[in-house]
């Protein structure tokens, strides 16, 4: 049972436009999410987070907007750029799994930013 | 460099035989985190130890593998006897255990069993 989905494996746009990720989730308990981006033969890097209290964080060229009712999440990149073009995870935690940094990840999106 | 530190970066090897991992956290980071991924799928959680005490392991985690963090710092993952079905890229993570506290990445091992 997928409890984190990114229902869209890939994603193109053109350099300087908008890129939004979205990822759905399905356990309630989720209080804690983050977004992830890995690029080949790497680990997956921190990229921003936001906590069940928020509907918003901001970091830089990054947003991440978080709809609780929807149990919805997208990620904004403005603008693109082709350094951007990686995979994406979203990734959720529950803090009553015992370790409140285990995350639940998705199958991730493919983003590619044409120059 | 202190980032996770994963070694080896890929490792071959025939079914049956048994395999050994090693991860070194960031210095700083009480907690460790093995995960696996596979082709077209994210990170999947396979144990975590809190300082040198392993206090989950998920299902996915069967008899053949097993995990150690002697003195709570470095620490080995052992799959014995593999399967043509282990071939993935187990990847470590550490964070210190503060609420919300993210997970930091090493590069993984990538396993191939043949």
């Amino acid at each position: 049972d997928q409890q984190v989905k990114q229902n869209s494996p890939s994603l193109s746009v053109q350099e300087g436009r908008i890129s939004i990720l979205n990822c759905d989730y399905t356990n309630s308990m989720f209080d804690y999410f983050l977004w992830y981006k890995k690029y080949p033969a790497e680990g997956p890097t921190f990229l921003i987070s936001i906590s069940s209290i928020k509907d918003k964080n901001e970091d830089g060229r990054f947003t991440v907007f978080l709809n609780k009712s929807a149990k919805h999440l997208s990620l904004h990149i403005v603008p693109s750029q082709p350094g951007d073009s990686a995979v994406y995870f979203c990734a959720a935690s529950d803090p009553n799994t015992g370790a409140n940094s285990k995350l639940t990840f998705g199958k991730g999106i493919t983003l590619s930013v044409r120059p | 460099d202190t980032g996770v530190s994963q070694d080896p970066r890929h490792k071959i090897t025939k079914r049956g035989q048994n395999v050994t991992f090693r991860c070194d956290p960031i210095s700083e980071h009480n907690r460790l985190y093995w995960y696996r991924q596979t082709l077209g799928q994210g990170p999947e959680f396979l144990t975590y130890f809190q300082n040198e005490a392993q206090l989950e392991k998920s299902r996915l985690l069967s008899d053949r593998f097993s995990a150690e963090r002697p003195k709570g710092s470095f620490s080995t993952l052992e799959i014995q006897r593999t399967e043509q079905g282990d071939s993935a890229m187990y990847l470590c993570a550490s964070s210190l255990s503060r609420v919300d506290e993210k997970l930091f990445f090493g590069s993984g091992t990538q396993l191939s069993v043949l």
